[in-house]
């Protein structure tokens, strides 16, 4: 079955480092977003992208970098962790490029900044 | 029920009995809303979507109701079961098609279903 996955599932790292989440899907879906939840806030868009290529700031950007070499994957990085950044983060797609609905959810990645 | 902007609120309800999740939106030019549930530690999952050309569509045991007058948005379980437990949580987009806004989520409900 076609799927959306990222890892890890977990990761902790510390003040400064350089991180990177991964996010895959299986659907060939052209649209991927990249969302960070938090208590107290909703889901909140840090990046997406419609294609190959294709990268656009969100929301929430600072701090944060995309990159969209090939359908499938839609890397975050977050190139110097700050402890604002712990949270929990979601990559979704969804089928209608351009369009933003009925977005599909991975697992999330629970990342802490110590 | 909750509001996209608001505190958390929580729902009891009995297993069997029906639940209705409120949700207000602010953008009386949202045209396409949609509904998603959470269970603790998982992705968001989809549940019903709706265009604002309509005022209610049915799922499988589930239904949504839109009122464009009060912007109001609505999702009623039918037969509430254990299973259901989750936080629920609405999205609003201003305009779905092509280069369109992006989708803006809520905080959600909590539903507790009591045994």
């Amino acid at each position: 079955d076609a799927e959306i996955t990222q890892s890890p599932r977990h990761k902790i790292t510390e003040t400064g480092r350089q991180v990177t989440l991964a996010c895959h899907q299986t659907w060939n879906h052209n649209n991927m977003f990249w969302y960070r939840q938090d208590l107290g806030h909703g889901l909140r868009l840090i990046h997406y992208s419609y294609g190959v290529q294709d990268t656009n700031k969100g929301e929430v950007s600072d701090g944060y970098s995309v990159s969209r070499s090939n359908t499938e994957d839609l890397p975050l990085t977050l190139e110097s962790a700050a402890s604002s950044q712990t949270s929990v983060y979601f990559c979704a797609s969804s089928e209608k490029t351009g369009v933003n609905e009925k977005l599909f959810f991975g697992s999330g990645t629970q990342l802490s900044v110590l | 029920g909750e509001s996209v902007g608001l505190h958390l609120p929580t729902l009891s309800v009995q297993e069997g009995d029906n639940s209705i999740i409120n949700c207000a939106y602010s953008n009386s030019a949202s045209d396409y809303f949609i509904w998603y549930k959470q269970e603790s530690g998982k992705g968001p999952q989809f549940i019903i979507d709706i265009r604002s050309n309509m005022d209610k569509r049915q799922g499988q045991r589930v239904t949504v109701l839109l009122n464009k007058t009060v912007k109001h948005l609505s999702l009623q379980i039918a037969a509430t079961q254990p299973g259901d437990s989750a936080v629920y949580f609405c999205a609003e987009n201003m305009g779905s098609g092509a280069g369109s806004y992006q989708l803006t989520f809520g905080k959600g409900t909590k539903l507790s279903v009591i045994p």
